[in-house]
């Protein structure tokens, strides 16, 4: 299994433009989890869903945030306008039904950077 | 909500033993977690524990007490390559996504 892919791996834009961070869970998993990492806050949870379907947005920092999961393979989490205090890792994780949040399989991520 | 405590940074030489304690606040509780994450990578899991006790994987334990909503992850015969973060978790409210503590980062000197 080629584990959960995330795209970009890194992002570098200017401040007021959109960005769209990319991510395929692994195969067969039903939840799918967006977190965002910095040094002052962690790791931070920004929405998940299940089935393809968003459970809790509640860690969407601002309606800036967005985040889609139009099949069982893909979603996308949206900024837009960017500010720079949006600079972040972004991960993407997946996990399957069998083990709910025991394990989670985190993608490499995406290095952003608002500028 | 949740809330978990955690070092912020250990040290420790080769070969020596190190302990990562994590305490925590939850409402409703369905276990603990541990991730690692070298520099530049993303977290990876070493170990889960629902019940009370201790449980071994190779050179990593981790321990958990219900009653003290207290843990630690334990690890033996440092090597170089253990420098990294170590994160304890727990599960949000709804029981489904992990919530993590703000990491410690262990540095071995050799």
């Amino acid at each position: 299994d080629a584990g959960v892919i995330q795209s970009p791996r890194h992002e570098v834009t200017e401040m007021g433009q959109e960005v769209t961070l990319r991510c395929k869970p692994i195969s067969g998993h039903d939840y799918l989890f967006w977190y965002r990492q910095t040094m002052m806050r962690g790791l931070e949870l920004l929405i998940y869903f299940n089935n393809n379907v968003p459970i809790d947005d509640s860690g969407m920092p601002e309606d800036r945030f967005s985040a889609k999961m139009p099949n069982a393979s893909f979603s996308t989490l949206k900024i837009q306008p960017s500010e720079p205090r949006d600079s972040a890792v972004y991960f993407c994780a997946s996990s399957s039904e069998t083990g709910l949040s025991e394990k989670l399989f985190f993608g490499s991520g995406t290095q952003l950077s608002v500028l | 909500g949740q809330s978990l405590e955690q070092p912020s940074e250990v040290t420790a030489v080769e070969g020596a033993i190190v302990q990562i304690n994590c305490t925590y606040q939850t409402s409703g509780f369905y276990g603990l977690s541990w991730y690692q994450q070298h520099d530049g990578g993303a977290p990876t899991f070493l170990s889960y524990n629902a019940l009370d006790g201790l449980e071994e994987t190779g050179r990593f334990s981790s321990f958990l007490s219900r009653s003290d909503s207290y843990g630690y992850l334990l690890l033996q015969e440092l090597q170089m390559k253990d420098s990294a973060s170590y994160f304890c978790a727990v599960r949000d409210p709804g029981g489904t996504a992990l919530i993590f503590g703000k990491g410690t980062t262990l540095s071995v000197s050799s």
